[in-house]
C-alpha cells in the first residue's frame, strides 16, 4: 500500500467509448503524474501536475485528457482510443516536484 | 535527451546469492531514483539516490555522478525480490524521468 490508489483496476473498452481513470493520493503530496508502461517499451512519462497546474505535457495524442481538480486527485479522461493505447496506465505522486515518486496499483486497459 | 541502459536484462539467481544491477545514463543528472515492479505490476520506489551510497535493509545503491552510473546491490535474495528493477534518470531544468528498459530477476527457491 503506497497511499495511491487507482479506480478502475481493469478495463475493456472500445474505440467509440469514452471513460475517464482516477487516482487519488492520500499522502498529502503536491506534484501527480500519469505514466503509459507498454509491453516490451520502458514506462513513458505522459503528464505532469503541481499544485493543480500542468506543468509537463509530453506530446501525448489529444485523445487522452488530463485533469487535476485539486492536489489529491488525477483524472486521465479517455476517448476514440486506437488498439495500440492498449497498456497499464500508472499514476504517481510525490511530495514536490522532482522529489521520489510514489506510485499506484495501475489500471489495466484493453482497446478492442 | 538523455539515455538510461540497464543490465543485465535478465537475471535468474538461487536463493540466498547476491547480485549488482547497474543503471549507465548518458547526460549528467540532478536526479535519479531504483524501483521494483513486482509480477502484479505495483512499482515502489526503492531509493532516490542522485549521489552517494545508501542503504536500506538487504537493499543498498550507490551513484556516482560523475562516471554516470548508478548501481543498485542486492545481498541474500529471497523469492519476493522477484520482478523487474528500474531505474529512473532527471536532469536539471526538467520534471522529467527517464526510465530504463529494467532487469528482470527471477529469484528460485
Amino acid at each position: 500500500e503506497t497511499g495511491v490508489t487507482q479506480t478502475p483496476r481493469h478495463l475493456v473498452m472500445g474505440m467509440t467509448n469514452k471513460k475517464s481513470l482516477k487516482c487519488e493520493q492520500h499522502l498529502g503530496h503536491n506534484a501527480m503524474y500519469w505514466y503509459k508502461q507498454s509491453a516490451k517499451k520502458p514506462l513513458e512519462l505522459m503528464f505532469v501536475y503541481s499544485l493543480e497546474e500542468r506543468v509537463e505535457n509530453n506530446s501525448v495524442p489529444s485523445r487522452f485528457s488530463p485533469e487535476c481538480p485539486n492536489s489529491s486527485h488525477l483524472f486521465l479522461h479517455l476517448h476514440t482510443l486506437q488498439p495500440e493505447d492498449s497498456a497499464l496506465y500508472l499514476c504517481a505522486s510525490s511530495p514536490r516536484l522532482p522529489e521520489t515518486q510514489y506510485f499506484g496499483p495501475g489500471t489495466r486497459l484493453l482497446v478492442l | 535527451g538523455i539515455q538510461v541502459e540497464q543490465s543485465p536484462p535478465d537475471l535468474i539467481l538461487q536463493e540466498g546469492a547476491n547480485s549488482t544491477l547497474r543503471c549507465n545514463f548518458s547526460d549528467s543528472v540532478n536526479n535519479l531514483q531504483w524501483f521494483h515492479q513486482n509480477p502484479w505490476g505495483q512499482l515502489i520506489n526503492l531509493f532516490y539516490i542522485p549521489s552517494g551510497t545508501k542503504q536500506n535493509g538487504r537493499l543498498s545503491a550507490t551513484t556516482v555522478a560523475t562516471e554516470r552510473y548508478s548501481l543498485l546491490y542486492i545481498s541474500s535474495s529471497q523469492t519476493t525480490d522477484s520482478g523487474v528493477y528500474f531505474c529512473a534518470a532527471g536532469t536539471s531544468g526538467t520534471y522529467k524521468y527517464i526510465f530504463g528498459t529494467g532487469t528482470r530477476l527471477k529469484v528460485l527457491a
